[in-house]
């Protein structure tokens, strides 16, 4: 069935270094991915998408592109600030719309001053 | 963006007994919610799709006749644990999805069942 692998966390940065969190996929057809980001006490918030190969998503600084050739869909952003402290989700939606989603297990971000 | 609520926050119940939660879209109607049960460190499962007027879809090994969930209305959907056992204590939470604004479901800040 259809399955996505995180990096495992914590992950800890200072502010400002560069971030990475791997997220690999395996999928029968042509999912949509996603991340989603649940900052603490909150419910998780769709952080950006991308719904074909070569897509690339990005918002709030982050991005990520749909590498099909390498199942990948990697979150990379330049600086990290303090308050990007959180857990992020990779997913990727089996009824291509966003719909139904499988979940990778989610990577806590800590990142000091 | 939309706001889903859902109540309890948190909830301690005895061995047996059966808890409700409710998930609420509060400023749109969700044709269809779902409701995930998140482990520690682990990701969140899905457990089943719930449509408004029509019964819910399970995932594989999900029992339907433990976790009854109910959408009786576009903005409310109820999960309710029947004779809940300590190994049912988890997070449970829920998302709503319009279908209008495609790929986006908004998701509930969780309720935490702790059975004794």
């Amino acid at each position: 069935g259809n399955s996505v692998t995180q990096m495992e966390g914590p992950v800890t940065l200072s502010e400002e270094a560069f971030l990475t969190i791997n997220c690999t996929y395996t999928a029968t057809g042509y999912p949509s991915l996603f991340w989603y980001v649940q900052y603490p006490g909150e419910g998780l918030q769709l952080l950006l998408k991308a719904t074909k190969a070569d897509d690339k998503g990005s918002n709030k600084g982050f991005e990520a592109t749909y590498r099909k050739e390498t199942t990948s869909f990697h979150l990379e952003k330049g600086s990290v600030q303090v308050s990007d402290s959180a857990v992020y989700f990779c997913a990727l939606s089996e009824d291509n719309q966003g719909g139904k989603l499988i979940f990778g297990q989610g990577t806590e971000l800590s990142v000091k001053p | 963006g939309a706001v889903v609520s859902q109540h309890p926050s948190r909830v301690i119940c005895k061995s047996g007994t059966s808890v409700k939660i409710e998930c609420r879209s509060l400023d749109f109607q969700a044709t269809t919610m779902f409701w995930y049960r998140q482990f520690p460190k682990q990701s969140l499962m899905l457990m089943a799709t719930s449509n408004e007027g029509s019964k819910a879809t399970y995932e594989q090994g999900v029992e339907k006749d433990k976790f009854l969930i109910n959408h009786a209305s576009l903005t409310l959907s109820t999960l309710t644990v029947t004779s809940a056992h300590p190994e049912d204590s988890s997070f449970y939470i829920c998302s709503a999805y319009s279908g209008i604004d495609s790929y986006e479901q908004y998701f509930g800040p969780g309720t935490r069942l702790t059975v004794t």
